[in-house]
């Protein structure tokens, strides 16, 4: 079952705003991570935040944690039109396996 | 530097036809390998997981089957493909557990 679920399901932003996505999660987690994936191609590692970690930023990726609401949060700045993908979540609990989220859909217009 | 294939990259298949994905791995060793299935505008559903060669951990049951001959090479099966079997297919690796995973181009599966 999907531990992790993305808010909203998707997103229409004009180039130059920023988008905001978020993410929760039902059981405790070793850390967090964030995936792009633009259409019809494999997933792409974006940020990894660990679960002692509360903000962590990436070029114009800036991702926040917060263990006591189970939720996690991505900002992407200034976006682009190459911005345009899915965004998923996936939370790293218990052994081996991450559990991925349904994922935002973000379209970034000219 | 790592990389990760995956082969074929679209794949139509008629109902009832056995099926071969098949994805290896270069620039690491031992990795930690993952076949998801991928339905269409949803989320990653993982199928199986492996540790090492010979070691498979399934999890979700149903008509596919996962192998893992050699440290860098993951293979999916299947007897006999379902209508429901048809899906976007995704190879991962990690170096290890829970941690990032890379992704391969993925496999599109389409049974009529």
């Amino acid at each position: 079952s999907q531990q992790g679920e993305e808010d909203p399901q998707a997103l229409s932003i004009q180039e130059g705003e920023n988008a905001t996505m978020n993410c929760s999660y039902k059981t405790s987690i070793n850390n967090l991570q964030w995936y792009r994936q633009n259409s019809g191609r494999g997933l792409v590692h974006l940020i990894l935040i660990r679960s002692n970690e509360r903000e962590k930023h990436s070029g114009r990726l800036r991702v926040t944690l917060d263990t006591s609401k189970k939720s996690s949060s991505l900002l992407i700045t200034a976006s682009r039109a190459a911005d345009t993908a899915s965004y998923f979540c996936a939370t790293a609990f218990g052994d081996y396996k991450l559990s991925f989220g349904a994922g935002t859909t973000v379209t970034v217009r000219a | 530097s790592q990389t990760i294939h995956q082969w074929p990259a679209t794949l139509v298949q008629p109902v009832g036809s056995p099926l071969s994905l098949e994805c290896t791995v270069e620039g690491t060793s031992n990795p930690n390998l993952y076949w998801y299935r991928q339905a269409a505008g949803r989320g990653l559903q993982l199928l199986f997981y492996s540790v090492g060669i010979g070691q498979i951990s399934s999890e979700v049951p149903q008509n596919l089957s996962a192998s893992r001959p050699q440290d860098r090479q993951f293979i999916l099966s299947s007897k006999k493909l379902l209508l429901s079997d048809s899906g976007f297919y995704l190879c991962a690796w990690s170096r290890t557990s829970g941690e990032t995973q890379y992704f391969g181009p993925g496999t599109r599966l389409l049974v009529l």
